[in-house]
């Protein structure tokens, strides 16, 4: 069955502590892996695609990594302002649906 | 450049009542997306239109929920009559070209049914 998983559920952070988030993934010819930032009361904003393994993505503090099994967004020396909820989906196959992970609840303490 | 417009950002109404969600995609898009988010469930695609065509509406939760595509520019999601399980925040989304690329979102409609 195709599954995302994303670890860990939440993550306290002081700020400048640098750390990554975790995506795992179980599908069937991969098409392409999306990182969203959703902040409280918005819509999920879109950060990165990845679509092959080895490929890196950077923007400001964030870093998304792609392998064959699993993403890593890492965050470098974060701020409070990079505190939201990260979603990973992944987009397989001939299917334009994308299978979406449950998130990961990012604090960062000043 | 002007986003996913959703309306209204809040909704409050009564069980049994018809609530009707509207969406404005990105000018341009030609794949909009509806979706439901829950605590509990997360995420939830209830319906896809591509070219203001319904492609997948396997996500509708039940004959309750109904959605259009008049034209490229304005989709509606209604729901008659309305139960307080409907409660959650919606999200409209749209993409250029097929459903294989980046979808973009609305801010969403808090729907709160009482």
């Amino acid at each position: 069955e195709d599954q995302v998983t994303q670890s860990p559920e939440a993550l306290r952070l002081q700020e400048g502590e640098s750390s990554s988030l975790n995506c795992s993934y179980t599908v069937s010819g991969l098409r392409g892996l999306f990182w969203y930032r959703q902040d409280p009361g918005k819509g999920p904003e879109f950060l990165f695609t990845l679509y092959s393994a080895g490929e890196e993505k950077e923007k400001e503090r964030l870093k998304a990594t792609l392998t064959k099994k699993e993403s890593f967004l890492h965050i470098t020396a974060p701020k409070p302002e990079d505190s939201a909820t990260y979603l990973c989906a992944v987009l397989r196959g001939s299917n334009y649906q994308l299978i979406w992970g449950a998130g990961t609840k990012l604090i960062i303490k000043p | 450049d002007a986003g996913v417009i959703q309306s209204p950002r809040h909704e409050v109404t009564e069980m049994g009542q018809e609530v009707t969600l509207r969406c404005k995609p990105i000018s341009g898009h030609n794949s909009l997306f509806w979706y439901r988010q829950t605590m509990m469930r997360g995420l939830e695609l209830l319906i896809y239109f591509n070219n203001n065509v319904p492609i997948d509406d396997s996500g509708m939760p039940e004959d309750r929920f109904s959605a259009k595509m008049p034209n490229a520019s304005f989709s509606t999601l209604k729901i008659q009559p309305s139960e307080p399980r409907d409660s959650a925040v919606y999200f409209c989304a749209s993409s250029l070209a097929g459903g294989g690329e980046t979808q973009y979102f609305g801010p969403g409609t808090r729907l709160l049914v009482l």
